[in-house]
């Protein structure tokens, strides 16, 4: 497995503000990936992040919305831009463990409520 | 596309009872994997088993054991022995051989009384 830490837990935020999650691994791993899970539903995945090129976003997530960064193999941000009450959701990062395929570990996800 | 179906938003059970989950997928993959999560309120997403569809073998971990039943596309999990720290929402979710993406189901929430 890999052991995954995300700052911060929680963040009550102002509409308008930017707010920017950190995911960190233990070890390298070369696919990162977001997700949003809004109050009382599932898991959304936002984009897939590798390491030395640009996210992959998913149907209705956009870059300008959503920046993410990965400058190496063990560490991710998910930027929350221009924050509205409707972004009030919990964010997840997870990770596809070195040496494994087809298999996701989680963090333990960001509680975000913009008021 | 994949979808995944969870048909129970809420479950209960007696503490050391047997429970079990159900969760049906609709693919025209061949090859793919399925997986159970659990999500108690600390929001931590577990992994609690893993199948893959090419084994008719049913996947076990400890007292967590699945029925997949790949023609009727159903993978539904069973919980034996339930106790306190099972209490958590349950996440069934797919993903295809040559992807990376998951499916999701909706979540069944189970509570386990004492």
């Amino acid at each position: 497995s890999a052991v995954i830490s995300q700052k911060p837990s929680r963040d009550i935020c102002q509409r308008g503000t930017s707010l920017t999650i950190q995911c960190q691994v233990d070890s390298q791993v070369t696919m990162m990936f977001w997700y949003r899970q809004q109050p009382g539903q599932s898991l959304t995945l936002i984009a897939t992040a590798n390491q030395g090129s640009e996210a992959t976003y998913e149907s209705g997530f956009v870059i300008d919305k959503f920046p993410i960064s990965r400058p190496n193999l063990t560490f991710s941000t998910l930027t929350v831009s221009n924050m509205s009450p409707e972004d009030s959701s919990i964010y997840l990062c997870s990770v596809e463990p070195p040496g494994l395929k087809n298999i996701q570990y989680f963090g333990a996800g960001t509680r975000l409520s913009v008021l | 596309a994949q979808t995944v179906t969870q048909s129970q938003p809420e479950m209960s059970v007696q503490e050391a009872e047997t429970v079990t989950l159900s969760c049906t997928y609709d693919t025209s993959e061949s090859n793919y994997y399925l997986f159970w999560y659990k999500q108690p309120p600390s929001r931590q997403m577990i992994l609690v088993i893993r199948q893959e569809a090419y084994k008719q073998q049913n996947a076990t971990e400890n007292r967590f054991s699945v029925n997949f039943q790949k023609a009727a596309k159903s993978f539904s999990l069973k919980i034996s022995d339930s106790q306190l720290g099972d209490t958590a929402m349950y996440f069934c979710a797919f993903m295809k051989n040559t992807g990376n993406q998951f499916y999701f189901g909706t979540g069944t929430s189970l509570t386990v009384i004492p």
